[in-house]
């Protein structure tokens, strides 16, 4: 079956380390999405790509750079990690926007 | 972005009563509205959408209305089960999908 994997699913990093978060999809999809979860915040977009060598950034991008160099993957970096960026990550994809996206299980970061 | 603002952050149910959410969101040109369920641990998974096009969608015991006049829509859940106590996202996309703060649902037994 097709499916979206994220890892590591958990990971505890140092302030002002570089960390990067792995985002694989098996559906072929164009559209990928990483989001981050904080308590009273709901989903807040962080960067997005529509395809191959194309990224944008969301709401929440400072901080974080990603890139896209073929359809499965959009790895997410941040350049130097902040407490701060402590938080759940989520990585999706959809097959048309708008339209359904489908989440990875989550990466729990903590930054000390 | 599309600025989702959601109803009520919990719920707290009986189980066999209906719980209800209601989303409202300020872009007139959205026309795609998703209603997404998260289970502890797990990221969010889509159970329902409805596009503008049409004012209410049912899918057993869940139900979406639309009301592009006034700009919210509401999530229905008829029958409340214990599996289904969660926290739910609506979502009003701007091309980007904001999302609402989410509610948390807990159905009492």
């Amino acid at each position: 079956d097709a499916e979206i994997t994220q890892s590591p699913r958990h990971k505890i990093t140092e302030t002002g380390r570089q960390v990067t978060l792995a985002c694989h999809q098996t559906w072929n999809h164009n559209n990928m999405f990483w989001y981050r979860q904080d308590l009273g915040h709901g989903l807040r977009l962080i960067h997005y790509s529509y395809g191959v060598q194309d990224t944008n950034k969301g709401e929440v991008s400072d901080g974080y750079s990603v890139s896209r160099s073929n359809t499965e993957d959009l790895p997410l970096t941040l350049e130097s990690a902040a407490s701060s960026q402590t938080s759940v990550y989520f990585c999706a994809s959809s097959e048309s926007q708008p339209g359904e996206l489908f989440f990875g299980e989550g990466s729990r970061l903590t930054v000390l | 972005g599309e600025n989702v603002e959601q109803h009520p952050s919990t719920l707290s149910v009986q189980e066999g009563d209906s719980a209800v959410i209601k989303c409202t969101y300020s872009d007139s040109a959205s026309n795609y509205f998703p209603w997404y369920k998260q289970e502890l641990g797990k990221g969010p998974q889509l159970i329902i959408d409805i596009r503008s096009n049409v004012g209410e969608k049912k899918d057993q015991r869940i139900a979406v209305t639309l009301n592009k006049t006034a700009k919210h829509f509401s999530l229905h859940i008829t029958e409340t089960q214990p599996e289904d106590s969660a926290v739910y996202f609506c979502a009003a996309p701007d091309y980007k999908l904001s999302f609402g703060a989410g509610t948390t649902v807990t159905v009492r037994a």
